[in-house]
């Protein structure tokens, strides 16, 4: 089964509106946690985002947040007042076990994301 | 500081040739990982070296594929010989042992696109 399941092939938003990319994810370890990258046409993956499933409050950075919703295993990007420079593809990951482990990611297959002006 | 820095960033082969790629990682990042996307999959975790030993190599596909981090800092991929199923990006990732925030935030690189004909 997929761990991380990304099912928006394509989303489109106006600039300065909102958007939200969906993730749900599948897992048993009650200790995890989740990150958003995104990946310009340049090809770098960037850091976003980062959840913990422990974590009390969604978390936020800047224009990001993150719609952590645990009963339903969902954990969806929302991108506010969008810019053009945020036309990307998001990949949504998830890493199981504590705080600060060190164990692999697992990613989905990611959305792509066009800001029209 | 500089980021995580991959090398060659594209390369083309013939099927049973072989391929070297590198990465150097954040100076002072333990962790380094590999991880693979194929054309329109998911990126796929290869293996994680704690400084020159490796962690996990359970994403590795086969014996073709020969990963080293002597010394512990840069590290190499190795296909050898190379086939048409091996064509995808190959990214590097490297952290800090539990990171700042104890997130073990992953920094990628921009990644090498490798070709096999």
């Amino acid at each position: 089964a997929q761990k991380i399941t990304q099912t928006q092939p394509g989303m489109f938003v106006q600039e300065k509106e909102a958007v939200t990319l969906d993730c749900t994810y599948d897992t048993s370890d009650p200790s995890y946690g989740l990150f958003w990258y995104k990946q310009p046409s340049s090809g770098e993956m960037i850091f976003l985002i980062y959840q913990g499933s422990y974590d009390q409050q969604n978390a936020t950075e800047g224009r990001y947040s993150l719609n952590f919703q645990k009963a339903r295993k969902s954990a969806n990007l929302v991108i506010s007042a969008s810019q053009l420079g945020d036309s990307a593809m998001y990949f949504c990951a998830m890493r199981e076990g504590h705080r600060g482990a060190n164990s692999k990611l697992t990613f989905g297959k990611g959305i792509t994301l066009s800001v029209r002006p | 500081e500089a980021g995580v820095t991959q090398f060659p960033s594209h390369s083309v082969i013939e099927k049973g040739q072989t391929v070297t790629l590198r990465c150097d990682p954040i100076s002072g990042h333990d962790n380094l990982y590999w991880y693979r996307r194929v054309m329109g999959k998911e990126i796929k975790f290869l293996l994680h070296f704690v400084k020159e030993s490796k962690q996990d190599e359970s994403g590795m596909p086969n014996n073709r594929f020969l990963a080293e981090r002597t010394g512990g800092t840069y590290s190499t991929l190795k296909v050898q010989p190379a086939e048409l199923e091996d064509s995808g990006v190959y990214f590097c990732a490297s952290s800090q042992a539990g990171g700042p925030s104890g997130a073990n935030v992953l920094t990628f690189g921009a990644g090498s696109r490798l070709t096999v004909l």
